[in-house]
């Protein structure tokens, strides 16, 4: 069971707006920066957002991140097929002294 | 641009240690303020941590593994290294090598390499 919770599994039509949590508590989340992956299956993952709510160049600007206390949101807005894949949060988490992923979502397109 | 490939035994034997190298190309391990992780993800289950190599020297290890990891940095090879004492069937995993410019940033990755600990 993951420090980082995340729902399993999402859905949402093409050009739909999709949103996936990550909820933490102030060890983790409320004080440290969170990070998003999304890695296709039988691929490595991929840096999604950074910083919150930063993009590295190349991720298309349909992703975007959120910070609020001691959750997380990553949104997809426009969805496309190509989106499909699982999605993970991560953060440093001060008490652990580790870095914690969310369980990940998966993401379906229907 | 940077790019990272881990290579090693794709099966290692229960109590034995399991040896990992990353190799980095495009850019100069012992250049810049990175750190150089390591990351597993056993077959249909999420990602985990296992520790890191920052460019100052020091390291972290993730304090489920601590005992049994270690990991260290051959800049003239351009390569880092996992080692992970004791395996067991609860080690098999993909591992994933990563360079991060924060404590949870990761970018880029390696493409992965399978590693399963069977007799």
């Amino acid at each position: 069971q993951s420090v980082l919770t995340q729902p399993p599994s999402a859905s949402g039509t093409p050009g739909q707006r999709v949103t996936i949590s990550c909820s933490g508590s102030s060890s983790n989340i409320g004080g440290n920066y969170v990070y998003w992956y999304q890695q296709v299956p039988g691929t490595a993952p991929r840096l999604l957002i950074y910083r919150n709510n930063q993009r590295p160049s190349g991720v298309p600007d349909h992703f975007s991140g959120s910070k609020s206390g001691t959750s997380a949101s990553l949104a997809i807005s426009g969805l496309r097929s190509d989106d499909e894949a699982d999605y993970y949060c991560a953060v440093w988490d001060d008490s652990l002294s580790v870095v914690v992923f969310g369980g990940g979502t998966k993401l379906t397109v229907l | 641009q940077v790019q990272l490939q881990e290579s090693g035994p794709g099966l290692v034997k229960p109590s034995q240690t399991l040896s990992l190298t990353c190799t980095v190309s495009g850019g100069a391990i012992s250049s810049g303020s990175y750190y150089w992780s390591w990351i597993r993800q056993p077959a249909g289950k999420g990602l985990e941590w296992i520790g890191r190599f920052y460019s100052s020297g020091s390291t972290n290890y993730s304090p489920s593994l601590k005992s049994r990891v270690t990991i260290s940095v051959d800049t003239s090879k351009n390569q880092f290294s996992l080692k992970l004492s004791s395996v067991t069937a609860a080690d098999t995993a993909v591992y994933y090598c990563a360079r991060g410019s924060g404590w949870s940033w990761f970018d880029p990755w390696g493409q992965g390499t399978l590693v399963t600990v069977s007799s």
